[in-house]
């Protein structure tokens, strides 16, 4: 069956430092892949989405995301965080021609020290 | 409407019991989908609908669950003989359509408790 794995449970950064999540799936053919964020309380959020073209992907406050696909792999990052990206973050992806439904890995909660 | 909704937002009941939960999804989105999410896991496919029949239902672990989207708009999910495993979030997303893949709006989730 396919997966999705996310390699950290929980992540704990001080304010400035650079994030790095990482989001491995496991199928060889097309991909659709997401990125979501759930902040305390709140609702799944899209941070970013590649379907196509260039690899990297940019999405909101200051995410972005790199498609490698001989690695299998959709990392996140943020070159600086925030106290309020603390949030559990959630890749997902959709296979092409297999089915509408995500497939969403684990998750990785991060905390982001003051 | 401006996001999806989910009713009730917490429901408590009885081991052996009927629950119902219902999804509003964005107006205008045809296709709509509900997933299931246990503490400390990402959240996991039950069911989707385009319009008003259920597209792929192969995520329901067995016939206790049902849902229903008789007008193509407002769904319900409907577990019978609830046991305690049943207990987790159930979240609602709707979108677009499915094809090419697009965003899926999620709700803010029904917390079931089975005691």
């Amino acid at each position: 069956a396919q997966s999705v794995s996310q390699h950290n449970h929980h992540v704990i950064l001080s304010e400035a430092a650079s994030l790095e999540l990482g989001c491995n799936y496991s199928y060889g053919g097309t991909v659709n892949l997401f990125w979501y964020v759930q902040y305390p309380g709140q609702h799944l959020q899209l941070l970013l989405k590649y379907f196509s073209g260039d690899p990297l992907v940019k999405g909101i406050k200051g995410f972005e995301a790199e498609f490698i696909k001989s690695k299998f792999s959709f990392n996140l990052r943020k070159p600086s965080v925030q106290w309020s990206d603390t949030a559990e973050y959630f890749c997902a992806v959709i296979i092409d021609n297999y089915g509408q439904n995500f497939v969403f890995g684990p998750g990785t909660r991060l905390s982001v020290l003051p | 409407g401006a996001g999806v909704s989910q009713t009730p937002s917490n429901k408590v009941t009885e081991k052996g019991k009927y629950v119902e939960l219902r999804c509003d999804p964005i107006s205008g989105h045809t296709a709509l989908y509900w997933y299931r999410q246990s503490l400390g896991q990402g959240p996991e496919f039950l069911i989707y609908f385009q319009g008003t029949g259920a597209a792929d239902d192969s995520g329901l672990p067995n016939d206790r669950f049902f849902a229903v989207r008789p007008e193509g708009s407002v769904s319900t999910l409907k577990i019978q003989r609830t046991e305690r495993g049943d207990s987790a979030v159930y979240l609602c997303a709707s979108s677009q359509g499915t094809f090419p893949p697009y965003e899926q709006y999620f709700g803010p989730g029904t917390r079931l408790t089975v005691t």
